[in-house]
């Protein structure tokens, strides 16, 4: 299986830059996902990676690096709206389901 | 628009009693899953099907079965509830095997007293 560690909690202030990270170890890695989630609500898909590097989709950016098992989710430009949990999810290529795992989410909280 | 739709928002139960959590899509898609999502652990896999009629255990099964008669509706079943199955209950779906975006239903809030 995949072990999967993010931060609890971060906050930050309205018009920052927030990282979250996501470590991950996985025997065979086949893609790394990120989701919001708002309090109350449905979890929403926000990114795919599968190869190193970033990928961009307007405020918010995802960065893979496979060989250290590290992901990081970059908000931008914070708005009040972006306070929601962030998960931070595996699929791994042993699994012919394409399964996902998650990890426990992490609680942005955006301030004034 | 993709629709992920779970009968109930909320739901009270008494210990002892059969409950069941009903999840329907209406995108064809073939895989369905549901999971359990308590704060600090995140979302656990509970059970999981690729097609109708066919279901695999995720990760933590014990006290819950699964029923998928029909492509677009994938029931949770607690045989008989427990307190410790206190916890949000999320449907979700994906189009295929490989896809990489599941989409989520609003949940089911299910409280055992």
């Amino acid at each position: 299986g995949q072990n999967i560690d993010q931060p609890t909690e971060m906050t930050a202030t309205e018009g920052a830059i927030v990282q979250i990270n996501c470590t991950y170890q996985t025997s065979g890695f086949n893609g790394l996902f990120w989701y919001q989630q708002h309090a109350g609500e449905a979890p929403t898909f926000l990114s795919y990676n599968v190869l190193d590097g970033l990928e961009e989709k307007g405020r918010f950016s995802s960065f893979l690096s496979r060989s250290k098992g590290y992901s990081y989710l970059l908000l931008k430009e914070l708005q009040m709206k972006d306070s929601a949990s962030y998960l931070c999810a595996v699929r791994d290529r042993s699994d012919s389901w394409g399964k996902f795992q998650f990890g426990a989410g992490t609680q942005v909280v955006v301030t004034p | 628009d993709v629709k992920v739709t779970q009968s109930s928002r909320y739901l009270v139960k008494r210990t002892g009693e059969k409950v069941f959590l009903e999840c329907v899509q209406d995108m064809d898609h073939e895989n369905m899953f549901w999971y359990r999502q308590d704060p600090g652990l995140g979302l656990r896999l509970i059970y999981f099907s690729y097609d109708v009629k066919m279901k695999e255990k995720g990760d933590i099964p014990e006290g819950y079965s699964v029923s998928r008669e029909k492509k677009e509706r994938f029931s949770l079943i607690l045989e008989s509830a427990s307190t410790n199955q206190t916890s949000m209950y999320l449907c979700a779906t994906k189009p295929r095997t490989d896809s990489t975006e599941a989409f989520f239903g609003q949940g089911t809030r299910l409280t055992v007293v």
